[in-house]
């Protein structure tokens, strides 16, 4: 079955403490993406990924980093958390431009 | 850069009713629009896509909408209502400008609540 896979479901987490969460897809796709989802603001990007080893900054990157040594996975790190890191984040992953994106389940993530 | 706006966050209508979803966007190319649905605790599921072939496009669960390049506009539509449909449902639009990877720009979402 073709899927997008995030781990954990849910995780809370004290202000500082380095997380990572992981995304898998086993649909040889090149693009990657994560995004965070916040009431009344709908989906913003994080980071994306058009192939291994080249990453680039969405719209809100800033306290976090990826990386896409493989195909088929592109992890979510948050150094040193902070409250306002509170949400809910969606991995997703398209075959190409203008293709539509799979959703991994999501991730809801607080940090107190 | 493109952008996509969802008229009306919230959205009520009465089982069997018409369910009219709005969404204007904008963008210096031609658009790739998608609509995508939430269900509570679950990831976003594609319900249907336009990508410059017909404009009126039908998805799952007997949604459609049609690609109006005048009003620039792709609303949602379906004519009756189940309790199912009550989810979260979001616009987006991906271009290509120039070298561009063809970013999926997601509208804020409509919340939509259907009542017996």
């Amino acid at each position: 079955e073709a899927q997008v896979t995030q781990n954990p479901r849910y995780l809370i987490t004290v202000t500082g403490k380095k997380l990572t969460v992981t995304c898998s897809q086993n649909m040889n796709h090149e693009y990657m993406s994560w995004y965070r989802q916040d009431p009344g603001l709908g989906l913003r990007q994080i980071y994306y990924s058009m192939n291994v080893e080249v990453t680039d900054k969405g719209d809100v990157p800033e306290g976090y980093k990826v990386s896409r040594k493989e195909k088929r996975n592109f992890p979510l790190i948050l150094e040193s958390p902070s409250p306002n890191q509170t949400s809910l984040y969606f991995c997703a992953s398209r075959a190409g431009p203008n293709t539509e994106a799979f959703f991994g389940q999501g991730t809801r993530l607080t940090v107190v | 850069a493109q952008s996509v706006t969802q008229l009306g966050s919230h959205v009520s209508v009465s089982e069997g009713a018409l369910v009219l979803l709005r969404c204007n966007y904008s963008s210096s190319v031609p658009p790739y629009l998608f609509w995508y649905v939430q269900y509570p605790n679950q990831g976003l599921q594609l319900l249907l896509k336009y990508t410059s072939a017909a404009t009126l496009v039908k998805g799952i669960n007997g949604f459609e909408a049609e690609f109006k390049k005048s009003e620039t506009s792709f609303h949602l539509t379906k004519p009756s209502a189940h309790m199912s449909d009550a989810a979260e449902y979001f616009c987006a639009v991906s271009a290509t400008p120039g070298d561009s990877w063809g970013k999926l720009q997601f509208g804020a979402g409509t919340q939509v609540v259907v009542t017996p």
